[in-house]
């Protein structure tokens, strides 16, 4: 079965500081992995993937499949970064996107 | 490119009733997926449907169905409505469901069961 482990529900940091928002997953076989992000009142958006190997607004996330992991890290967080962080892997026996599994999300707040 | 549309954006049921909800995808976009948002289980998946099949299924009971039109355009039913019900739906879209699609979501019906 899968599943996606994000230990952390809440997590506060000061701006400048990096930040490092865990994610663990289980999954038999080749893993699909996303970070989607909730701002405040905002519809919730993909921010990036695995595959891609991309930086969005200074996000990076790499896979590491001997851990199980898929932390999203960033080296200055930002006050406009504050919001909700999911971790999703996509993906079922048939590697197909047709459903994604959602850990339970992360509260990022970025002080002054 | 219009968003992807979800109404109503808010519904107040009674225990027993059974409702409705409406989801038009982005333009172009094949399929369209549906998630139950609640604070203590998060998102989860309900079911997934392309060109008016649906191709995968989440763990939720048969009370919770859905279709696809042919214009992409989804609904999703609930019957016989239970207070543990109560929670946002969110449907989200992408243009062919395939590995590693951006999914597109909508704004969700916040459905409170009274």
């Amino acid at each position: 079965a899968q599943r996606v482990t994000q230990p952390e529900k809440l997590l506060s940091v000061f701006k400048g500081a990096p930040v490092e928002l865990k994610c663990n997953y289980s999954y038999s076989g080749s893993p699909e992995l996303f970070w989607y992000v909730q701002y405040s009142r905002q519809r919730l958006q993909l921010l990036l993937r695995h595959i891609s190997r991309e930086s969005i607004k200074g996000f990076t996330a790499d896979l590491n499949k001997g851990e199980t992991s898929f932390h999203l890290k960033k080296p200055f967080a930002q006050e406009e970064d504050s919001a909700m962080y999911y971790c999703a892997l996509g993906g079922d026996s048939g590697g197909s996107n047709y459903k994604l599994t959602f850990g339970k999300g992360t509260l990022l707040t970025v002080n002054p | 490119k219009a968003g992807v549309t979800q109404t109503p954006r808010y519904l107040i049921k009674t225990r027993g009733q059974q409702v409705t909800l409406s989801c038009s995808p982005i333009s172009g976009h094949r399929s369209v997926s549906w998630y139950q948002q609640t604070p203590g289980q998060g998102l989860q998946f309900l079911f997934e449907y392309f060109s008016e099949t649906q191709r995968n299924k989440g763990n939720f009971p048969g009370r919770f169905s859905g279709r696809q039109f042919s214009n992409s355009r989804s609904e999703m039913n609930v019957s016989t409505l239970e207070l543990g019900d109560s929670a946002l739906y969110l449907c989200a879209s992408s243009s062919q469901g395939a590995e590693y699609e951006k999914l597109f979501f909508g704004s969700g019906t916040q459905l409170s069961v009274l």
